[in-house]
């Protein structure tokens, strides 16, 4: 069966650290982008940003720029987001997801990432 | 950035009648490959999104045939020809062509 699964959400202070992961399961994992988009509470989709199959390019929304980073381990079929100076506006469910034909075909759980002190 | 205008936000429907959403895009998302880079989701409530259609008009994989979709390089049209009750939830739109990837607001569809 084709799985993603996000772990490592939690409860964290403004201005903290937080490291989510994202595990792939029953395909290819090295043959495709992988991208983590997210949804404040009441809110819409917002995506987040996108790894190429070998980590060789890597893109931001403008809002997480400098603060997060994305990436992947191809042998362990698993994506990260390591996200540093969160901020109040930064809580949300987290989702990876898979791209595949110009959209996301494959999503996660999500796991859900609350910045409060 | 691309902005992607969702109509309308909210969409009560009599089970077994069709509805329609629109999706109209700030630019093109023709690709000079000949195909359109929308994709459209629904979110059950409590649930992930779950893909339905992508490249404009390809259903995906298990969605059932009562959805459609179709538009041109601007407006994009999302269909269901007789709604159902498991249809409820919030449809969002999405486009690809351009980084960053942007989503609609989203449409809530719920039964009259």
């Amino acid at each position: 069966e084709v799985q993603l699964v996000e772990s490592g959400g939690g409860l964290v202070q403004p201005g903290g650290s937080l490291i989510l992961s994202c595990a792939a399961s029953g395909f290819t994992f090295s043959n495709y982008w992988m991208t983590w988009v997210r949804q404040a509470p009441g809110k819409g989709l917002e995506w987040v940003a996108n790894i190429k199959e070998d980590g060789s390019e890597i893109n931001y929304v403008n809002s997480v720029k400098g603060r997060f980073t994305i990436s992947r381990d191809n042998a362990r079929n698993s994506l990260s987001l390591h996200m540093n100076s969160l901020r109040d506006e930064d809580t949300a469910v987290y989702y990876c997801a898979r791209p595949s034909n110009g959209a996301f075909d494959i999503w996660g759980q999500g796991t859900v990432v609350t910045v409060s002190s | 950035d691309i902005v992607l205008t969702q109509s309308p936000l909210s969409l009560p429907v009599t089970p077994g009648e069709p509805a329609s959403i629109s999706c109209r895009s700030s630019q093109s998302l023709l690709h000079s490959n000949g195909y359109k880079y929308v994709s459209w989701y629904l979110q059950k409530p409590g649930q992930s999104p779950r893909l339905l259609i992508y490249l404009g008009s390809y259903r995906a994989s298990g969605v059932p045939d009562r959805f459609s979709g179709s538009g041109s390089g601007t407006d994009f049209t999302l269909k269901v020809s007789r709604v159902e009750a498991e249809d409820v939830g919030i449809y969002y739109c999405m486009q690809v062509l351009q980084t960053p990837i942007t989503f609609g607001q989203g449409t809530r569809l719920d039964i009259k």
